[in-house]
C-alpha cells in the first residue's frame, strides 16, 4: 500500500510560484502518481499526472526524481482562486486486473493571500 | 468537456430510511467509483465498479451499501437503513481504463451532500 505525507498545509501571496512536496516512500513499480485540487464543497478535480522525470501542462508543473520516493508539484503565480486542497495519490492496485482504487490522504491546504 | 453530474445536489433524510444517491459517469468511461467526504475530513474510498460488478470495497462499504448500474448511463449507490454518521458528502467518480495506465484519471461529480437527522 503506496501512502503518502505532505505537508498540512502552506501560506503564499498571489503571483508567487508554489511548490508542494508529497513523499511516497513504498511506490511500486507500475504506479503513478496523481495530483488533484479540492474547492470546498466540490469534487476533486485532476490537475496532473507523471510517472517520472518531469511534466508539464497549461496548469501545473511535476517534478519526479529517479527513485520516485518523492514528488513536487509545482504552480507557477498563484492566483488567489489557487486557494484549495491539494492531494497527491499514488496507485494501489486491489486484488485484480480489473480491480483498482485511489487512497486519498489528508492533502495540502494552500492558502493564497492577496 | 464532458463531465460526470450526481442528483440530487442536497438530499436530507431521517435516520433508518433508504437512500439512493444517483450519477451518470462520462459515456465512454468503464470504471465507476464512489468516495465520501465527512465535512472537515479526508476523501474515503468506498466501492469500484467494473464490468456490471464490484472491483474492490473498503471497510465502510458494509452490507447497508450497495450499488447498481440499472442502465447504460447510470451508476447508483443505495444506503439501506441511513445512520447519523452517513451524513457525508458523496462523490461519483469515473475512469476510462484502470489508473495505473497513464492518462487515465478519475473524473468526479461534484458530489451530493447526504444530512442524516
Amino acid at each position: 500500500l503506496a501512502k503518502t505525507t505532505q505537508p498540512i498545509s502552506m501560506d503564499s501571496y498571489e503571483g508567487q510560484e508554489v511548490n508542494i512536496t508529497c513523499s511516497h516512500n513504498n511506490i511500486a513499480t507500475n504506479d503513478y502518481i496523481t495530483w488533484y485540487q479540492q474547492f470546498p464543497s466540490q469534487g476533486p478535480r485532476f490537475i496532473i499526472q507523471g510517472y517520472k522525470t518531469k511534466v508539464t501542462n497549461e496548469v501545473a508543473s511535476l517534478f519526479i526524481p529517479a527513485d520516485r520516493k518523492s514528488s513536487t508539484l509545482s504552480l507557477p503565480r498563484v492566483s488567489l482562486s489557487d486557494t484549495a486542497v491539494y492531494y497527491c495519490l499514488v496507485g494501489d492496485l486491489g486484488k485484480g486486473d480489473s480491480s483498482y482504487k485511489l487512497i486519498f490522504g489528508s492533502g495540502t491546504r494552500l492558502l493564497v493571500r492577496p | 468537456e464532458p463531465e460526470v453530474t450526481q442528483t440530487p445536489s442536497h438530499q436530507v433524510t431521517q435516520m433508518g430510511q433508504e437512500v439512493i444517491l444517483r450519477c451518470v459517469p462520462i459515456s465512454n468511461h468503464l470504471y465507476f467509483y464512489w468516495y465520501r467526504q465527512i465535512l472537515g475530513q479526508k476523501v474515503e474510498f468506498l466501492v469500484s465498479f467494473y464490468n456490471n460488478e464490484i472491483s474492490e470495497k473498503s471497510e465502510i462499504f458494509d452490507d447497508q451499501f450497495s450499488v447498481e448500474r440499472p442502465d447504460g448511463s447510470n451508476f447508483t449507490l443505495k444506503i439501506r437503513s441511513t445512520k447519523l454518521e452517513d451524513s457525508a458528502m458523496y462523490f461519483c467518480a469515473s475512469s476510462s481504463r484502470l489508473q495505473t495506465v497513464g492518462n487515465s484519471p478519475l473524473h468526479f461529480g461534484n458530489g451530493t451532500r447526504l444530512t442524516v437527522t
